[in-house]
């Protein structure tokens, strides 16, 4: 059984660019999650998807935005890049919607970006 | 929000020393999870813990959960190089809340 694939795994970017990365969950899984991993501030949340509608999002900025598709794939995207996006971007995907319990999540390598 | 502290922030062992890492909050928990991410990886969950006082073992490491709920510990016997990584506790509510982690370095 795969797992969660995230693309890419490392990328560069400039300020002020955007960029959009990808993350694949375990196959039948509706949910993804979206966190952020930065040294001075841990792992944070992002953002959670289920069937294809925002379920719930974190204390970011309206630069960071995400959608997923029908087959449950889902894209974050970051636009007007700032050096402090740099960070490894994680998504995680689960089986069930938090509404219906605590869910158990499966994490990807995540993404690596650094922004110049 | 409730906010989830790990002591020691980073730990650096030779093998075959025990060690305990803590997670604490000033909140009840209802339950917490406990993650070990490895450099270059994603979190991966280890264990989680409901019940007040519970204890649960996993190979050599064992996971306690405090009698008031606000506050686990996880202790590795004999710890080996393979258990380098970064240790993560988590509240799982409707979002992941990870603690600021304790960074372990076994070595040979």
């Amino acid at each position: 059984k795969a797992g969660v694939t995230q693309t890419p795994r490392y990328l560069i970017k400039t300020r002020g660019q955007q960029v959009t990365l990808s993350c694949s969950p375990i196959s039948g899984h509706r949910s993804v999650s979206w966190y952020q991993q930065t040294p001075g501030q841990g792992l944070q949340f992002l953002f959670e998807y289920f069937s294809e509608t925002q379920r719930n999002k974190g204390n970011f900025p309206g630069r960071f935005s995400g959608r997923q598709f029908s087959n449950s794939r889902s894209e974050m995207n970051v636009s007007t890049l700032e050096l402090g996006d740099s960070a490894l971007y994680l998504c995680a995907s689960s089986l069930a919607y938090i509404g219906g319990g605590s869910p158990l999540y499966t994490f990807g390598s995540g993404t690596r970006l650094t922004v110049v | 929000t409730q906010l989830l502290e790990q002591s020691p922030q980073f730990l650096s062992i030779q093998e075959g020393e025990n060690l305990t890492v803590y997670c604490n909050s000033s909140s009840v928990f209802s339950s917490l999870q406990w993650y070990r991410q490895e450099p270059g990886e994603g979190p991966v969950l280890l264990v989680t813990v409901v019940t007040g006082g519970e204890v649960k073992k996993l190979k050599r490491l064992t996971f306690q959960f405090g009698d008031a709920r606000k506050d686990s510990s996880l202790h590795i016997t004999a710890a080996q190089p393979g258990d380098t990584g970064l240790y993560l506790c988590a509240l799982n509510t409707d979002k992941l809340i990870f603690g600021t982690g304790t960074r372990l370095q076994v070595f040979p």
